[in-house]
C-alpha cells in the first residue's frame, strides 16, 4: 500500500534561515503532491500544488520540488519567520482515486523558528 | 464565505452513546471530506463525497460509523455507539473537484471528541 514519511522529529531553525522539509512515499507514483500548513487547534490550510511533470514550484518565500525519482519532495522556507512556526503536512493524491480529489496526507513536521 | 463550518467544536460524552457530528461545505463545492486525527495515526481519510453521492467509504473503521449528505450543502458523520478510542479531532473538508483531481482542499476548524 502507499506510504508517505515525513520527518517525525520537530524542525528548529534559527530565524532568517531556510527550513527545508521532506516528504517520501513508497508504492506509489503520485500523479501531484500538496503541501498544508497545519496551526495548532486548527484545520490544514494549502500552500502549493506540483505536478509530476514539475520540478519546481513557488509562491513568495515558499519553493516545492518533486522528484520522482527518487520519490521524494522537498519543501523549502526561505528567510524563515517565528509566525512560519507550524505542523507541515505534505499529501498526494489517492492510489486509484481517479479525478476525484482523493489526498492520503504523511505524519507531518512541526517547524519551530526561533527569534 | 464563512469557510468550512463544523459543529459542535468540541464534545464530550460517555462510551456507548451516539455522536452525531456535522458539517457546511462551501458553497459551490462539489467533493466532501471527512478526515480523523489523532497523534499515533495523523490525518486519515474517513469517506468522501462527490455531487452528495459516497464514493469511497474505505477508510470507516467500522459499522459503527456511517456518513450521510442528504443535499450539496450538510452531511453528517455518526457515530453510534461511542467507544474511548473514537476519541481524535474529526475535521470535515470541502473541494471544487474540476475533474483533473488536481484539487485544493479547504478544511473545517474540527471537531474534538472525547469519549469517556
Amino acid at each position: 500500500s502507499q506510504k508517505i514519511e515525513q520527518n517525525s522529529e520537530a524542525l528548529n531553525i534559527q530565524e532568517g534561515k531556510t527550513a527545508t522539509l521532506t516528504c517520501n512515499y513508497t508504492n506509489y507514483s503520485p500523479a501531484y503532491l500538496q503541501w498544508y500548513r497545519q496551526d495548532p487547534g486548527r484545520g490544514p490550510v494549502f500552500l502549493l500544488l506540483i505536478r509530476e511533470n514539475e520540478k519546481e514550484k513557488r509562491k513568495e518565500r515558499l519553493k516545492v520540488t518533486f522528484d520522482t525519482t527518487l520519490k521524494q519532495s522537498l519543501f523549502h522556507i526561505t528567510a524563515s519567520q517565528p509566525a512560519d512556526s507550524a505542523t507541515y503536512l505534505c499529501a498526494l493524491d489517492g492510489y486509484g482515486s481517479g479525478n476525484t480529489g482523493k489526498l492520503i496526507f504523511g505524519q507531518g513536521t512541526t517547524l519551530q523558528v526561533k527569534p | 464565505d464563512a469557510g468550512v463550518i463544523q459543529s459542535p467544536r468540541h464534545e464530550v460524552t460517555e462510551m456507548g452513546q451516539e455522536v452525531t457530528l456535522r458539517c457546511k461545505p462551501i458553497s459551490g463545492h462539489n467533493s466532501l471530506f471527512w478526515y480523523r486525527q489523532t497523534m499515533m495515526r495523523g490525518l486519515e481519510l474517513l469517506i468522501y463525497f462527490n455531487n452528495n453521492v459516497p464514493i469511497d467509504d474505505s477508510g470507516m473503521p467500522e459499522d459503527r460509523f456511517s456518513a450521510k449528505m442528504p443535499n450539496a450543502s450538510f452531511s453528517t458523520l455518526k457515530i453510534q455507539p461511542s467507544e474511548p478510542r473514537d476519541s481524535a479531532v474529526y475535521f470535515c473538508a470541502s473541494s471544487l473537484t474540476s475533474g483533473s483531481g488536481v484539487d485544493e482542499q479547504y478544511f473545517g476548524p474540527g471537531t474534538r471528541l472525547t469519549v469517556t
